[in-house]
């Protein structure tokens, strides 16, 4: 099995500033016939179902606020908010999708400073 | 609209059974491997499993906290997907979520989720 390691597990950011998180998995994730990166980012807010963000290790889903990016290959991956906004208080998850057992990281809060 | 909605969730006693649906709207279920997403209470996300799409015969894969014990079928006339619970233990209480996984694209679609409690 893939194991998805995530970091920070909480960080407190001030309005406006940067957000960074990061995810490592156990082995490459990166499809050959693509040459993509099958790793997902989601976020989650108290009482709802996670929401998908980015796939393919840094494209957005669409309707995704530009202020998310993701970037990484191969093991290594970060999520970035570059300017946090008051509705981005939530727990964010990354997700390899490369191969079954799917497995998550488990979970980064953002919190507002 | 594109949506998923899950439902059967509820209170069962350890040793229990318990079936969850999850009915699609807005797309056609059998084009799409669906997955079946967990959440025990205060803590993170755990994939349960899988139901492939029809082209792959709606091949099924679960994880081992799970296999043996779940099963996973498909109902085309009314666009649905099933998750049946066997031999409940009180470490299945959780939010079960169904997601519709797109092709190499990652779970791009949740439903609401439905709440199981083995106690």
């Amino acid at each position: 099995d893939i194991v998805v390691t995530q970091s920070p597990d909480s960080l407190a950011v001030s309005l406006g500033e940067r957000a960074t998180i990061n995810c490592k998995s156990s082995q490459s994730v990166l499809y050959s016939s693509n040459n993509k990166n099958l790793l997902a980012w989601y976020q989650q807010k108290p009482g709802q179902p996670p929401k998908l963000l980015i796939y393919w290790a840094s494209t957005r889903e669409s309707g995704v606020p530009d202020r998310f990016s993701g970037s990484g290959s191969g093991t290594d991956f970060t999520l970035t908010i570059s300017s946090l906004q008051a509705e981005d208080v939530a727990l964010y998850y990354c997700q390899q999708y490369y191969s079954t057992p799917l497995t998550f990281g488990g979970g980064t809060k953002v919190e507002i400073k | 609209e594109v949506q998923l909605v899950e439902s059967g969730g509820g209170l069962v006693q350890p040793g229990g059974s318990l079936r969850l649906s999850c009915v699609a709207s807005g797309f056609t279920l059998s084009d799409h491997f669906m997955d079946w997403v967990r959440q025990a209470p205060g803590k993170g996300l755990e994939w349960v499993g899988r139901s492939r799409h029809k082209a792959s015969g709606y091949i099924t894969e679960f994880a081992a906290s799970v296999k043996g014990r779940f099963t996973i079928s498909r109902d085309e006339s009314n666009n649905s997907l099933d998750l049946q619970m066997d031999s409940l233990k009180t470490e299945d209480t959780a939010v079960y979520y169904c997601g519709r996984a797109a092709f190499l694209h990652g779970l791009d679609v949740w439903g609401q989720g439905t709440t199981v409690t083995v106690s």
